[in-house]
């Protein structure tokens, strides 16, 4: 069946970028399907990040959009995640999931990762 | 930006009938998602498209929405419900956004 992986730093500095990938197995990405990133800061709700077709389409959510990049790897099978300039407002657990069905951000995130703390701290 | 507004906290008693609201601007028009979250773990699907439940989901979770306002309804609720509930829509306007709603916490009493 289609697993997702999160990994990347669990620390990372103020004013410097955060990296993550998610690695997907089970699912070709070159084969359809967007693919997303989520974040839920400690205690509170999630928040949608972006999310990408394998063509490198993309959406991002506004209020992040100048920090965000979101690519895609189809060699590797695997999507990542850049967010600059992250301060203590960015420490979060980071899901990437998969959209159900191809038709973009208006289907619902069906498969999601375990999800990876990320803290933002000196 | 869109907002959708649910309520922080819900509580049933075990057997009883759940109703977990999701308000939003003319949110009949569009497709409401809901996820259940269980502490330490992903978020997991149980309606999406306003009534459809992924395999594997109970029958007892059911959706609806109409107006201003998606209801999750959790019928004959047992304990394991207990859980985080968010609703979720994709906006198309000039933002296209997928908007979360904050989350309301199910507590089977």
């Amino acid at each position: 069946q289609v697993q997702l992986q999160e990994s990347g730093p669990g620390l990372v500095k103020p004013s410097e970028t955060l990296s993550l990938t998610c690695a997907v197995s089970g699912y070709s990405i070159s084969s359809g399907y967007y693919w997303g990133w989520i974040r839920q800061p400690p205690g509170k709700g999630l928040e949608w990040i972006g999310s990408i077709y394998h063509s490198g389409s993309t959406y991002y959510n506004p209020s992040l959009k100048s920090r965000v990049t979101i690519s895609v790897d189809t060699s590797k099978n695997q999507f990542s995640l850049k967010l600059s300039s992250v301060t203590a407002a960015d420490t979060a657990v980071y899901y990437c999931a998969r959209h159900l069905y191809g038709s973009g951000p208006v289907d619902p995130f069906d498969i999601w990762g375990q999800g990876t703390m990320v803290t933002v701290s000196s | 930006s869109y907002v959708l507004t649910q309520p922080p906290s819900v509580s049933v008693a075990p057997g009883k009938t759940a109703r977990i609201t999701c308000g939003g601007n003319n949110i009949g028009s569009k497709s409401v998602h809901w996820y259940q979250q269980k502490p330490g773990q992903a978020p997991v699907l149980v309606i999406y498209y306003d009534s459809d439940r992924p395999s594997g989901i109970p029958e007892r979770f059911s959706g609806s929405n109409s107006g201003n306002t998606a209801t999750l309804t959790i019928s004959r609720v047992e304990a394991g419900d207990e859980a985080d509930y968010y609703c979720q829509v994709w906006d198309s306007s000039s933002d296209r956004d997928v908007v979360f709603g904050g989350g309301t916490k199910l507590t089977v009493l």
